[in-house]
Order: C-alpha cells, then sequence, then structure tokens
C-alpha cells in the first residue's frame, strides 16, 4: 500500500523560503508511469497545483508560481520535495504532496495527509 | 485552462439525486477527474477520464461528458456524501488546474 508523508517547516517569515519533503513508502520514485506532485490549499479555499517531477526527472511547474518554485527527488531516500522562495502571507496553505498516474487523465490517486505551512513574522 | 463548476454549493436530503458541472474554458477531451473532499481530510480520486470509477467509490457516484462540459452525478444521496467536490484537469501536462470547489449538504 502506498503512503505519503509530508514534512517540514511549518512557520516560515516573509521573503523566506519554503522547504517540505514528501517521504514514499509502498513504492518506487524510479518506477515509471507516475509523476509526483506538490498540490496547497489555503485555509476554508480551493486545491492549486504547484507543480510535479516524473520519474526521468523532469518538472512542471504552475505558470504562477514557476519562478518561485522548485521540485526535486532522492530516490536514495525515497522523498521528493518543494521549495518556494520568497514567500509572502499568501503562501500560507495546507501543502499536499501526490501521486498521479501519467497514463490516464492525470487524477491523483494518492495524497499525503498534508502539512499546514503559515506564512508568519 | 480555467475549470468552473456550479453551483458552488448545493442542500439535498437522502436519497435525492444531485448533478455539479464542471466547464472548461477550452477543450479537454476526456482528462477530466473528480474528487471528493470531507472536512480535515486529503481530497480522494472518485472519478478519472470523466466517466472511470475509482475502485471502491460507491456506484451511485458517476461521471460524463467530454469536451468543455463534465457532470458528476450522485444517485441516491447517503449522509456521508456530505462534502466538497472538486472537478481537475490535465490536459495540459504543465498546467493542471482544478475548479473551485462545490459543497454539498446532506
Amino acid at each position: 500500500q502506498l503512503q505519503l508523508q509530508e514534512s517540514g517547516s511549518g512557520l516560515v517569515k516573509p521573503s523566506q523560503t519554503l522547504s517540505l519533503t514528501c517521504a514514499v513508502s509502498g513504492d518506487s520514485l524510479s518506477s515509471g508511469g507516475y509523476s509526483w506532485s506538490w498540490i496547497r490549499q489555503p485555509p476554508g479555499k480551493g486545491l492549486e497545483w504547484i507543480g510535479y517531477i516524473y520519474h526521468s526527472g523532469s518538472t512542471y511547474y504552475n505558470p504562477s508560481l514557476k519562478s518561485r518554485v522548485t521540485i526535486s527527488v532522492d530516490r536514495s531516500k525515497k522523498q521528493f520535495s518543494l521549495r518556494l522562495s520568497s514567500v509572502t502571507a499568501a503562501d500560507t496553505a495546507l501543502y499536499y504532496c501526490a501521486r498521479a498516474l501519467t497514463s490516464s487523465s492525470g487524477g491523483f490517486d494518492y495524497w499525503g495527509q498534508g502539512t499546514l505551512v503559515t506564512v508568519s513574522s | 485552462i480555467q475549470m468552473t463548476q456550479s453551483p458552488s454549493s448545493l442542500s439535498a436530503s437522502v436519497g435525492d439525486t444531485v448533478a455539479i458541472t464542471c466547464r472548461a474554458s477550452q477543450s479537454i477531451s476526456n482528462y477530466l477527474n473528480w474528487y471528493q473532499q470531507k472536512p480535515g481530510k486529503a481530497p480522494e480520486l472518485l472519478i478519472s477520464s470523466a466517466s472511470n470509477l475509482e475502485d471502491a467509490v460507491p456506484s451511485r457516484f458517476s461521471g460524463s461528458g467530454s469536451g468543455t462540459e463534465f457532470t458528476l452525478a450522485i444517485n441516491s444521496l447517503q449522509p456521508e456524501d456530505s462534502a466538497t467536490y472538486f472537478c481537475q484537469q490535465s490536459y495540459s501536462a504543465s498546467q493542471v488546474t482544478f475548479g473551485q470547489g462545490t459543497r454539498l449538504e446532506i
């Protein structure tokens, strides 16, 4: 059974960099056919896709965040990571990591439980 | 690609049938997925490719549509169907977008 678990700093100061990690168990980040995503949800609001990384290492980012986002993978540690620079209060959200199939409509079939990140001085 | 859901909220009774619509700003073929999210929980994938019911999802849920207009229907509503429902498109690999959500109260 695949499990994803987010971890990282829950409180980040404005202008600093948010860093989160998603630990993956029960599957290999090297196996083809999947992408590994970060998605966020401001409190009480909807879902926003941040970006994803393929097993090949290729990355795709939300155009509205592209200049500030980096997603990377460490297969030896079975985890992938998110870095979001120059954060503001608008980046306060529940951050999820998720897996999607690349062979179909790209639905996110497994999600982590989410981790709340607050941007505040 | 913008995704617009309607209605934004609705209230129904146990046993009712409801429909939630999702419209895309351009054609996305059948690259459309539906999710259910309950308070304090991560979203769960209900339907992929517009009409494919995921494993373990009750058959009272169904999806239809292609191109720009899609529908999630829920028959014989149960109390546990109270949740927020989101659509999501991935027609463009570089631009995944979600609808704004529909809150369903039973």
